[in-house]
């Protein structure tokens, strides 16, 4: 099993340009999470989707969107990057949202010049 | 809205000491609490979850214990090895998981 993967690994954005991370899980999880990690900050829950069909925002949703594409795909859009939006994404997915453990993949770096 | 905090955010020791990590939390409703390990440039990784009905959880030359009451949990590391060198993070899940900051340990051979 490869958990939980992302793509990309690292990303170089201009102020104003889009693109989509992605995220796919293969142990199938309901629930999935994004997150951004900033320094001294912790990590930021930016959108979650419960399960197949709903999307929810979390703390920081503002200048994102999300697409729970099928069980095992959640994307993170940046329709038009910012240099706020600087910062390590992290994907995560559990079996029911709640109670149990978090699983995370191993993050993409984003750099807005 | 939950406020997780960990002190202090860095901490050096000797290879063989004993880790002592905080972490306090202000709203005591939650479901569980987790510890999770993360190396630089890397994801996280899940050490521990103490549900809200349980006082300590062990696993291996970890301990972590939960005070709800207090609001809080304390992980611990027993003989610390260079290999425990990471940022330790904790995370209160009352539904959604609120992380704190983070306590970079890193222990000296």
């Amino acid at each position: 099993n490869a958990g939980v993967t992302q793509t990309p690994k690292f990303q170089v954005l201009k102020t104003g340009q889009s693109m989509t991370l992605q995220c796919a899980q293969d142990m199938n999880h309901n629930s999935m999470y994004w997150y951004r990690q900033d320094p001294g900050m912790g990590l930021r829950l930016i959108y979650y989707s419960a399960s197949e069909g709903t999307t929810d925002k979390g703390e920081v949703p503002n200048g994102y969107n999300v697409s729970r594409l099928n069980k095992r795909e959640f994307s993170l859009r940046l329709e038009s990057a910012a240099p706020s939006q600087t910062s390590v994404y992290f994907c995560a997915s559990s079996t029911n949202g709640g109670r149990e453990t978090q699983y995370f993949g191993p993050g993409t770096r984003l750099l807005v010049l | 809205k939950q406020e997780v905090t960990q002190i202090p955010a860095a901490l050096s020791v000797p290879e063989g000491e004993n880790l002592v990590l905080n972490c306090s939390f202000t709203d005591s409703a939650i479901y569980n609490l987790q510890w999770f390990r993360q190396d630089p440039g890397k994801g996280l990784t899940s050490l521990l979850l103490i549900q809200s009905s349980q006082r300590e959880q062990t696993s291996g030359r970890l301990n972590a214990s939960l005070d709800k009451s207090s609001g809080r949990s304390t992980l611990y590391i027993a003989a610390s090895q260079p290999g425990d060198s990471a940022t330790y993070l904790c995370a209160v899940n009352d539904y959604k998981l609120s992380f704190g900051a983070g306590t970079t340990v890193t222990v000296r051979a």
